[in-house]
C-alpha cells in the first residue's frame, strides 16, 4: 500500500521562510509531486521530483530524498496570496500510467 | 482550450437520485482522473481512462458509480441513487501522457445529497 504524511497545518509571517515536509511509504516509487489548493478550488500543480536533489522555480523549491522516504517543499519570501492548502503526492498503480495518490494536505496560513 | 471544464459547478440532489458529472479535458490530453474531495481533504482515486478506455477503475464504488470518455463528447461520471455520503467535491484532471504527473485540474464539481 501507500501513505504519505504531512503536517495539517502551518503558520508563518509575510516574508518568512517555509517548509511543508513530506514522508511516504510506498510499494514501488517514481516521484513526489506537489500542489496547491486555493480554499477548496482546482488543485494547481507546483513540482514533481523523480531524482533526489531540490529543485527550484522562483520562490518554491522542492527536495527530494528517496533513501529517506521524504521530501520537502519550501515557499520563499512568503506572500498573503500563499496561503492555500498543499498537497504531496505519489504515483501509484501499474502499467504506463499511474494515478497519483495525495496526501491528506498542509493548510498554510501567512499572516500579515 | 488550456483548461479543464467541469460542469456544473454545483449540484443538488435528493437522496436516491441520480447524479452526473462533466468533464472536458484539455485537447491533446490522453488521460483522464476523476478523484473525489470530501471536506478539502485529502484527493480519493475514482477512476482513469487512457482516451475512452478505462484504464484503472480500483477508486471506484461500482455498484452506484459509473464513468465514461466517449470521442468526441465530455467525459461523465454518473452515480445512481445518491447517498448522503456522496455529497463531495469532484475534480477531473487530465494528463498528457501516463507519466506526466503534472495533472491540469478542473475547478470541481460540489454535489450536495440531501
Amino acid at each position: 500500500g501507500q501513505s504519505l504524511e504531512q503536517p495539517s497545518e502551518v503558520t508563518a509571517v509575510e516574508g518568512a521562510i517555509v517548509q511543508i515536509n513530506c514522508t511516504y511509504q510506498t510499494s514501488g516509487f517514481y516521484g513526489l509531486s506537489w500542489y496547491q489548493q486555493h480554499d477548496g478550488g482546482a488543485p494547481t500543480f507546483l513540482s514533481y521530483n523523480a531524482l533526489d536533489g531540490l529543485e527550484e522555480t522562483g520562490r518554491f523549491s522542492s527536495f527530494l530524498s528517496r533513501s529517506d522516504s521524504y521530501g520537502y517543499l519550501l515557499l520563499q519570501e512568503l506572500q498573503m496570496k500563499d496561503s492555500a492548502s498543499y498537497f504531496c503526492a505519489v504515483p501509484r498503480g501499474s502499467g504506463s500510467a499511474r494515478q497519483l495518490t495525495f496526501g491528506s494536505g498542509t493548510q498554510l496560513t501567512v499572516l500579515p | 482550450g488550456e483548461e479543464v471544464a467541469q460542469t456544473p459547478k454545483h449540484l443538488v440532489r435528493g437522496e436516491g437520485q441520480k447524479a452526473k458529472l462533466y468533464c472536458a479535458p484539455i485537447k491533446g490530453h490522453s488521460y483522464v482522473f476523476w478523484y473525489q474531495q470530501v471536506l478539502k481533504n485529502e484527493f480519493k482515486f475514482l477512476i482513469s481512462f487512457q482516451n475512452e478506455n478505462v484504464f484503472d477503475e480500483t477508486g471506484m464504488p461500482k455498484e452506484r458509480f459509473s464513468a465514461k470518455c466517449l470521442p468526441n463528447s465530455p467525459c461523465s461520471l454518473e452515480i445512481q441513487a445518491t447517498k448522503l455520503e456522496d455529497s463531495a467535491v469532484y475534480f477531473c484532471a487530465s494528463s498528457r501522457s501516463g507519466n506526466d504527473y503534472g495533472y491540469t485540474f478542473g475547478s470541481g464539481t460540489r454535489l450536495t445529497v440531501v
